[in-house]
């Protein structure tokens, strides 16, 4: 299994609710990753989980919340998004972080907020 | 400066043509580097590594200089399949365990 799973495949919020992006994988990969990418940008680092333990936020909004359950999910947790937060909403894991390997994207969600 | 910088094209070449793409990175501590392809609304793929002494994997031929902190990927004989925004990655320097994007290329390749 080589995969990184994200679900759901695209989200539309309005800016009082609360969601969650979900992330799996099952390559025994103990880094895994958040990434923001808007359209005609590449992807922005977020969030950092190295051994399920979080070890870089690229100062990123309290409004979103991440969360790794154990090492195979990683989840982000949105509440009282603006309308600029729209984007591709893209997971990646690694082997460990900072190593020569590179990372496998999940396909992302699609979040629209309204 | 931005700390990947890539030309972000477009390129338009007909079918079989070589193409070469350059990418300069600003942190001299950069550790690991990365040509990653990506097509329109989907997610960033790993094409190939990059290494001091270069590495070919078929039509791709990457490159890295560490002296002049310079990454290249050139492709031969190019496919329509190849139509896609290539990224040059950068992992380390500045943020241990960070990938750091450049802009990304856009190659479109037409018959």
């Amino acid at each position: 299994d080589t995969e990184v799973t994200q679900t759901p495949k695209h989200l539309v919020m309005g800016m009082t609710n609360k969601k969650s992006l979900k992330c799996e994988q099952h390559m025994g990969h103990r880094a895994m990753y958040w990434y923001k990418q808007k359209a005609k940008k590449p992807p922005e680092l977020m969030f950092v989980y190295s051994y399920e333990k979080l070890s870089i936020n690229e100062s990123v909004p309290s409004r979103f919340s991440p969360e790794c359950p154990n090492s195979s999910l990683l989840n982000l947790h949105l509440h009282a998004l603006q309308p600029e937060d729209s984007a591709l909403y893209l997971c990646a894991s690694s082997q460990v972080s900072g190593t020569g390997v590179g990372y496998t994207f999940g396909s992302g969600t699609r979040l629209t907020v309204v | 400066r931005k700390e990947v910088e890539q030309d972000p094209g477009p390129f338009n070449v007909p079918e079989g043509a070589t193409v070469a793409f350059n990418c300069t990175y600003s942190n001299s501590a950069s550790q690991s580097f990365f040509w990653y392809r990506q097509d329109c609304r989907k997610e960033p793929k790993l094409l190939m590594s990059v290494y001091s002494s270069g590495n070919e994997d078929g039509r791709f031929t990457a490159q890295l200089n560490r002296a002049s902190q310079y990454i290249s990927l050139l492709i031969r004989d190019s496919k329509l399949s190849d139509s896609a925004t290539y990224l040059c990655v950068v992992n380390g320097g500045t943020s241990y365990g960070k990938l750091t994007f450049g802009q990304g290329t856009i190659l479109t390749v037409h018959p």
